[in-house]
């Protein structure tokens, strides 16, 4: 089956950019995403990429996936104290399915 | 809004008790799926509906059972849970393509449901 692994806990200054990584093993993956989730909340969309691309920016977010290595990042510009949150990488695997990564907590400090 | 919403938001419940948890989608979507997410673990899928059919059940125990009566409505029907049962409930939805194989479409996620079983 597929393992999607990310680090547990970033810490990050207000400002600075922040940088989330995320190692897969299926190479079939079609879609990987990046979610969010706040204190209480559900899981918040972010973005997607599809496996043909190698790069994909959204205003502050730019998302870079390195196919030959199976590694994902999500990049955030500018990191504000709202972006304190869970993050987390799914891949689909061969069979479509939705596979997520533990999350990584980002701590924003002033 | 994400366009999926969930009830309750909180529910505290004994391990006697009978609870059904509530999902509904506004999207038009025809996929709905329960996951589960225990602290510092990974979200666990439990059921898949595809267009009102469940096509996966992924080993939960039977003292979960969901119910899927149309596309927007789902179901997780609650009983004799268990205090490791307690955990955020999350209910997804999204437009899957008859037929199609090793393609996912986006999931949108509800706020969920935080349970407490004592």
């Amino acid at each position: 089956g597929e393992d999607v692994e990310q680090s547990l806990f970033l810490s990050v200054r207000e400002g600075d950019s922040s940088v989330i990584n995320c190692t897969y093993t299926d190479s079939s993956s079609t879609y990987l995403y990046w979610y969010k989730q706040e204190p209480g909340a559900g899981l918040q969309l972010l973005t997607y990429i599809f496996s043909n691309m190698d790069m994909k920016q959204d205003q502050r977010l730019t998302v870079l996936l390195n196919k030959k290595d199976k590694h994902l990042s999500l990049r955030i510009a500018d990191t504000q104290t709202g972006d304190s949150a869970i993050y987390f990488c799914a891949v689909t695997d061969s069979w479509g399915k939705l596979q997520f990564g533990a999350g990584t907590q980002v701590v924003v400090t002033p | 809004e994400t366009g999926v919403t969930q009830t309750p938001r909180h529910l505290v419940m004994g391990m006697t008790n009978k609870k059904s948890l509530k999902c509904e989608q506004h999207l038009g979507h025809n996929a709905m799926y329960w996951y589960k997410q225990s602290a510092k673990k990974p979200l666990e899928l439990m059921f898949v509906y595809n267009f009102k059919e469940q096509t996966e059940n992924n080993s939960v125990p039977s003292r979960f059972s969901p119910e899927c009566p149309n596309s927007s409505h789902l179901f997780l029907h609650l009983h004799t849970l268990q205090p490791e049962d307690s955990a955020l409930y999350l209910c997804a939805s999204s437009q899957e393509v008859l037929g199609s194989v090793g393609t996912q479409e986006t999931q949108y996620f509800g706020p969920g449901t935080r349970l407490l079983v004592l």
